[in-house]
């Protein structure tokens, strides 16, 4: 199985900082990975496919990048909403496998 | 807009089999190339890919759960199941089932909102 692992594991933030999450594949993946944010109790919602896609509806703040192992998600300005936990995935080949998450808190 | 929400037992005995179905709404279960999945995740740990089927009925298991697992689609109900046998305690977690798309690249989306099962004597 494609090990994914995501840093840092938490990040404590302000409204309107600019942060970036990382998300690292044991193997190549060229664009095969997404990006989703997880609130609790909540539907997880798909923000990014294929690395760099912004999925209809998401915020332009949003956006991803990389291809190969290394991919990164980057919020330009975190707005009060964007607290809440991220992760990749990655859908090169089976079985998909998810990072563990990297939660966003507010400083 | 197409909704998914899971339902089932919230807990289960160990050795007993877990069962879960999947409503999906604003839209059809059977639409040509659609896939559906199931996915969880164990408290404090990150998501696990269950598997998926598709609107015929063909099957995709992860590996660390095949034998234990089987998916199935109703179309007349519009909903798709889950059934994971032999539980244990390991087997507690949140539920979710998802779309999965399927085009060159394949994500997940929409999910729903997740069913907790836990697996207690």
């Amino acid at each position: 199985d494609i090990q994914m692992t995501q840093s840092p594991s938490s990040l404590s933030a302000s409204v309107g900082d600019r942060v970036t999450i990382t998300c690292r594949a044991s193997q190549t993946i060229s664009s095969y990975l997404n990006w989703y944010q997880h609130k609790p109790g909540k539907a997880p919602k798909l923000l990014i496919y294929a690395a760099s896609n912004l999925q209809s509806g998401v915020p332009a703040r949003f956006s991803g990048s990389g291809s190969g192992t290394v991919f990164t998600l980057t919020i330009s300005s975190l707005q009060p909403e964007d607290f809440a936990t991220y992760c990749c995935q990655q859908s090169y080949s089976g079985p998909y496998t998810f990072g563990q998450g990297t939660k966003l808190e507010i400083k | 807009q197409l909704q998914l929400q899971e339902s089932g037992p919230g807990l289960v005995k160990p050795s007993e089999t877990l069962s879960l179905t999947c409503a999906v709404s604003g839209g059809s279960i059977s639409s040509s190339g659609s896939y559906w999945a199931w996915i969880r995740q164990p408290p404090g740990k990150g998501l696990e890919y269950i598997g998926n089927i598709n609107y015929s009925g063909s099957t995709y298991y992860n590996p660390s759960l095949k034998s234990r697992v089987t998916m199935s689609v109703d179309t007349s109900k519009n909903q798709l199941s889950l059934k994971l046998s032999s539980v244990t305690a390991a087997d507690t977690a949140l539920y979710y089932c998802a779309r999965l798309y399927s085009s060159s690249y394949n994500w997940f989306d929409p999910w729903g909102q997740g069913t907790l099962v836990t697996v207690s004597s």
